[in-house]
C-alpha cells in the first residue's frame, strides 16, 4: 500500500464550524490532491499541490482552502462547514509520472 | 474544464462473461489511468497508459490508449464475483502538469 494516511476517517460536525482534514504521506511524492466523491458525480478535484507552499484550485474549490507547509502533509480546511459539504473526501499522491495513489477516505457529515 | 465521458454508467455481469467499458474526451490527455473502487475504500490503480496506441494487458484486464489520445477502453475477460465495484478512468491533460481528471465511473454489478 502507498503510504498515505487520512485523518480523521469519520467526522460529524455542525453547520458553520471550521473543519480540517489531514493527509500524510511517507512516499516523498511531489503532487498531492484533495477530491470529494458524491453519488452521481464521481471524483471531483477540490485543490491540489505541486510542491511545498504551491497549490492550485480544482473544479470545486469554493468553500475550501488548503495548505502544504511540508512535503508529507496536505491539509484541507472547510472554513465554515455547510450541509452541501457532506461527502467522502479522498487524498491522493503522485510522482512525476502521474500515477496517483489514494488514501482510505474521510467521511464527513455536516448536520 | 476537462471532461471525461465514461460509459456505460452501470452494467450487470454474470460470472464468466467479458466486460467492456470506455472513456472519451474532447481534449488530449498525456496519460490515461484506470482505477477500481470497492465499497468503503479508496480507488486502487489498475493500469496506467502513456503512449498513444498502447495496448496493455494485466491478467484478465486489457486496456488501450487511443491513437488520438482522446479515448481509452478497459476489457475484463471471464469476469468473477470480485470484479464487482466501480471502475474509473482518469486522464492527465497534456498542458496541466499532473492534474488528474476523472470520469464518472462505471458501476459493475452481479446479475441477480
Amino acid at each position: 500500500d502507498a503510504g498515505i494516511t487520512q485523518s480523521p476517517r469519520h467526522k460529524v460536525t455542525e453547520t458553520g464550524t471550521p473543519v480540517t482534514l489531514r493527509c500524510h504521506q511517507t512516499e516523498n511524492h511531489r503532487y498531492m490532491y484533495w477530491y470529494r466523491q458524491d453519488p452521481g458525480h464521481g471524483l471531483r478535484l477540490i485543490h491540489y499541490s505541486y510542491g511545498v507552499k504551491d497549490t492550485d484550485k480544482g473544479e470545486v474549490s469554493d468553500g475550501y482552502s488548503v495548505s502544504r507547509s511540508k512535503t508529507e502533509d496536505f491539509l484541507l480546511t472547510l472554513e465554515s462547514a455547510t450541509s452541501s459539504q457532506t461527502s467522502v473526501y479522498f487524498c491522493a499522491i503522485s510522482d512525476q509520472y502521474g500515477e496517483a495513489f489514494f488514501g482510505q477516505g474521510t467521511r464527513l457529515t455536516v448536520v | 474544464g476537462q471532461q471525461l465521458n465514461q460509459s456505460p454508467q452501470s452494467m450487470f455481469i454474470q460470472e464468466g462473461e467479458d466486460v467492456s467499458m470506455n472513456c472519451t474526451s474532447s481534449s488530449i490527455f498525456n496519460t490515461w489511468l484506470w482505477y477500481k473502487q470497492d465499497p468503503g475504500e479508496g480507488p486502487v490503480l489498475l493500469i496506467a497508459l502513456y503512449k498513444a496506441g498502447e495496448l496493455t494487458s494485466n491478467g484478465r484486464l486489457t486496456t488501450q490508449f487511443g491513437i488520438t489520445r482522446k479515448d481509452s477502453f478497459l476489457n475484463i475477460s471471464a469476469s468473477i464475483p470480485s470484479d464487482v465495484g466501480i471502475y474509473f478512468c482518469a486522464g492527465q491533460p497534456k498542458a496541466a502538469g499532473n492534474k488528474l481528471t476523472f470520469g464518472g465511473g462505471t458501476r459493475v454489478l452481479v446479475k441477480p
